[in-house]
């Protein structure tokens, strides 16, 4: 089962920042967070991941709070190419651990 | 990034036949793949892990002698549906992790499969 909890869907309007939150209480001391999404009918694109510190690339900025129980993806200027579902997903640092996916965050960019 | 591919992107078949998938990573080396499966607006589910050269892993509810998977090499994995039925008309996708980006876990495009 999934470990996260994401809004089932978000509007963002074409050029504002897209604020993606997700909770992840359970989320235990060895676990990284992720966030991948999905474009219609494509697989799964890597964003970011994080541990503990704030992370940036070029792609997105990831906030993960103090206590580690949530965390934000921040889409800095949203274009109609992000329109997409939004994974969180919380995994041990492995590569031999599976992405286990809950059912995202549905965000439509608008124009 | 490294790039995973999936053969074929999609397939037709008449039910009671077999599917061969393949999944390879194009530019690095995979000791684990996995499998997925995603029905139509429903998130991926974790069908198997496929692991080089040793038996996959299935997850609870998969049929093993339904969906066979091969991993022979570092670069190859291959999903095989039997006697495919239209309720495994489904967006079949694999990953797979780099060995030198460990956390990091590589998705191939997916390929359709609709049974007829």
């Amino acid at each position: 089962d999934a470990k996260t909890t994401q809004p089932p869907s978000m509007d963002c309007a074409e050029g504002r920042a897209a604020n993606l939150p997700c909770n992840h209480s359970t989320i235990s001391g060895n676990e990284y967070v992720y966030w991948y999404r999905q474009i219609h009918s494509q697989g799964p694109q890597y964003i970011i991941h994080g541990l503990k510190n704030n992370e940036t690339n070029e792609m997105a900025s990831l906030i993960i709070t103090e206590d580690r129980k949530s965390s934000t993806l921040i889409l800095p200027h949203a274009t109609l190419r992000d329109t997409a579902v939004y994974y969180c997903i919380v995994r041990a640092d492995s590569g031999n651990t599976p992405l286990v996916f809950g059912k995202g965050t549905r965000l439509s960019v608008i124009a | 990034g490294a790039v995973v591919s999936q053969h074929p992107s999609w397939v037709i078949c008449k039910s009671g036949t077999s599917v061969k998938i393949e999944c390879r990573s194009l530019d690095f080396q995979a000791t684990t793949m996995f499998w997925y499966r995603q029905f139509p607006k429903q998130s991926l589910m974790l069908m198997a892990t496929s692991n080089e050269g040793s038996k996959a892993t299935y997850e609870q509810g998969v049929e093993k002698d339904k969906f066979l998977i091969n991993h022979a090499s570092l670069t190859l994995s291959t999903l095989t549906v039997t006697s495919a039925h239209p309720e495994d008309s489904s967006f079949y996708i694999c990953s797979a992790t780099d060995l030198t980006t460990y956390n990091e876990q590589f998705f191939g495009p997916g390929t359709r499969l609709t049974v007829l």
